[in-house]
């Protein structure tokens, strides 16, 4: 059964500091992963995704995420924080086999400090 | 385009009343689904569609009610709200499963008293 896992549920960092969120997944299958953000009061947005394509996917607002099949993680980087970033962002796996299954993580909650 | 638009935004029920939340999408996408997000729990799913007339449970179904009537439009319903109930739910809708990313609504903020 898939999983995914989100190391953190909250994350803080300085403006201009790196940023990473962690993931890590289970899947049975090749899977396809996201991250979405969440600003305060809105719906989720697509940041990335990766496809089975190149294993380090960029994104919007210069996020971007490598898919490590040995360690079964996802992480979302950015090398520069920026006040504007902070939001709850969304790990989530897709499991191509046997029809529709998305399945997202808990969250983790970044905050940027100026 | 509007994308993916919820009514209503905000919604105070009473312990067993009624109520229907409305998703529209334009983008003319075959799937759509109802999750509902409580603090520390991510996003939960609640039912989806592949396609008009179709509705499957997700992961937490019990107490809600679920059309597909139209291609476009995807009707959440609570038939007797209970305080657990209280949450954010969101619409979504997809082209497909798998590979497609998902467009989500704004979402609805429900409180049960």
């Amino acid at each position: 059964a898939q999983s995914v896992t989100q190391l953190g549920s909250h994350v803080s960092v300085s403006e201009g500091a790196l940023v990473l969120l962690r993931c890590n997944y289970s899947s049975s299958v090749p899977p396809y992963l996201f991250w979405y953000v969440q600003y305060p009061n809105q719906g989720l947005q697509l940041l990335l995704k990766y496809t089975s394509a190149a294993t380090l996917v960029k994104g919007i607002n210069g996020f971007e995420a490598e898919f490590k099949k040995s360690e079964t993680s996802f992480h979302l980087t950015k090398p520069s924080a920026h006040m504007s970033d902070a939001a709850e962002y969304f790990c989530a796996v897709s499991d191509w086999g046997g029809g529709f299954k998305t399945i997202f993580g808990a969250g983790t909650r970044l905050f940027v400090k100026a | 385009n509007a994308g993916v638009t919820q009514t209503p935004k905000f919604r105070v029920l009473k312990t067993g009343q009624s109520m229907t939340l409305l998703c529209a999408q334009d983008m003319n996408h075959e799937y759509m689904y109802w999750y509902r997000q409580d603090p520390g729990m991510g996003l939960r799913l609640i039912h989806y569609s592949v396609g008009e007339g179709t509705t499957a449970k997700g992961e937490v179904p019990d107490g809600y009610n679920v059309s597909r009537l139209k291609k476009q439009n995807f009707l959440l319903g609570l038939e007797s709200a209970a305080p657990s109930q209280t949450s954010v739910y969101f619409c979504a809708s997809s082209y497909s499963s798998g590979i497609n990313q998902q467009f989500f609504g704004p979402g609805t903020r429900l409180t049960v008293l």
